[in-house]
């Protein structure tokens, strides 16, 4: 079945540039979407269509894909970042698209 | 203002039944592809399923483990999301939300707990 992978978990410290990574086979031909999650609260948007930051995100989110692994980017990641993060993709054929989660900690 | 707003949840024994509705507002719902995704205790986001706008077909999708338990339907006269639960397993405890996944509107949880 169709699998996106993500590390469990990414540490940096402030300022520092966190990078997220997320590989799966139909990502050459799929977009990949990110989504934040802070404890008890429903996901956020943070990068869509591989690249693309929606209004009110901050600049130092950035996302990028090539072949099999799209990446997630946080530039000057800051302490309010700490969250988790899931990386999406579009399947038609009903397989879930999830990635598992990576819990970035920022310390 | 978009939002999606879900009602329904609540304690269910093993077996049980239970119908999540998920309420629209703020965009055109009739043209939008509508998923649940839910989320157990300390675990990560789990796509449940998805129905496509009645345009593109209203066709739906399922995930592996609740297929043949589980029916999502829409109503786009009421802009509501439905999830029909059935033959509810304790595994199945969990946040279901609501949500357009690729556009990134999402409805608040509402909490499901299959217990005896």
């Amino acid at each position: 079945s169709y699998e996106l992978t993500q590390p469990p978990s990414v540490s940096v410290s402030p300022g520092q540039t966190a990078r997220i990574t997320c590989s799966g086979d139909a990502l050459p031909k799929k977009y990949a979407y990110w989504y934040q999650q802070k404890s008890g609260q429903a996901p956020v948007l943070v990068i869509y269509e591989d690249n693309k930051r929606p209004s009110g995100i901050p600049e130092r989110f950035s996302g990028s894909s090539s072949g099999t692994m799209a990446t997630l980017t946080i530039s000057g990641a800051q302490v309010e970042d700490e969250a988790d993060y899931y990386c999406y993709s579009t399947d038609s054929s009903g397989n879930p698209p999830f990635g598992g989660g990576t819990k970035l900690t920022v310390l | 203002e978009v939002q999606l707003v879900e009602s329904g949840g609540g304690l269910v024994k093993p077996g049980g039944s239970l119908r999540l509705s998920c309420s629209a507002s703020g965009f055109t719902f009739s043209d939008a592809w509508m998923s649940w995704v839910r989320q157990a205790p300390g675990r990560g986001l789990e796509w449940v399923g998805r129905i496509k706008s009645i345009t593109d077909g209203g066709t739906t999708d399922y995930a592996a483990p609740i297929k043949g338990r589980f029916t999502i339907s829409r109503d786009d006269s009421k802009n509501t999301l439905y999830l029909q639960m059935n033959s509810l397993k304790t595994e199945d405890t969990a946040v279901y939300y609501c949500a357009t996944i690729s556009r990134g509107v999402w409805g608040q949880g509402t909490l499901v707990t299959v217990s005896s």
